[in-house]
């Protein structure tokens, strides 16, 4: 079992819709987690990070965290085009290491 | 801020050799870590290094790589005796401290591989 599991994707929505993007993970240890965006053959940024239970907002971005089902989710507002991209969800615990998911594609269609 | 340098851009070479890659973090940044990435999947941790010490490796990292950070300032990454399946992008972060968030990671461009 991979330690981060996303759905590959691609996930289509039109724009002006919300995309949802989920991400499970198997190590209870996990204390923080995180949402990196990374377009095609750029390096992955960093857009949302969360590490209590419950939502976290910023901007068009929600980050949403459940540690009892270990589910982590992002929500984008307002989708637009530049919002094409894959979004790798993340975590670390209790030391400095962070172990990332496959990513998820998502295409949003003007 | 001139954010993480990573040199080469891109490296070709045949089975066999020897291939070293450069990574110059952003200069605040402490802690310096390595991942590879191949098409479709997420970064794979590799190792990491707090100042100039390495204080963890990845169980899936042969003993053909080995990474090194002298005086906590840049690092190298080697890989010996190459083989096809090491093909891939090579991708160095260094990080900033969030506190109890955890820590941001800085992406260099990466260095791609390939080996033919």
């Amino acid at each position: 079992q991979k330690e981060v599991e996303q759905n590959s994707g691609p996930l289509s929505v039109p724009e002006g819709a919300i995309a949802s993007l989920n991400c499970t993970y198997s190590d209870r240890g996990s204390q923080s987690f995180f949402w990196y965006r990374q377009y095609s053959g750029k390096s992955p940024e960093l857009i949302m990070f969360i590490y209590s239970n419950g939502d976290k907002e910023d901007g068009r971005f929600t980050a949403q965290l459940n540690k009892a089902s270990q589910y982590v989710s992002l929500l984008i507002r307002d989708s637009q085009p530049s919002d094409s991209a894959t979004y790798l969800c993340a975590t670390s615990g209790g030391g400095f290491k962070t172990i990332f998911g496959a990513g998820t594609r998502l295409f949003v269609k003007a | 801020d001139t954010g993480v340098s990573q040199n080469p851009r891109h490296k070709i070479t045949k089975r066999g050799q020897n291939v070293t890659f450069r990574c110059d973090p952003i200069s605040e940044h402490n802690r310096l870590y390595w991942y590879r990435q191949t098409l479709g999947q997420g970064p794979e941790f590799l190792t990491y290094f707090q100042n100039e010490a390495q204080l963890e490796k990845s169980r899936l990292l042969s003993d053909r790589f080995s990474a090194e950070r002298p005086k906590g300032s840049f690092s190298t990454l080697e890989i010996q005796r190459t083989e096809q399946g090491d093909s891939a992008m090579y991708l160095c972060a260094s990080s900033f401290d969030l506190g109890v968030s955890g820590e941001k990671l800085f992406f260099g461009s990466g260095t791609q591989l390939s080996v033919l």
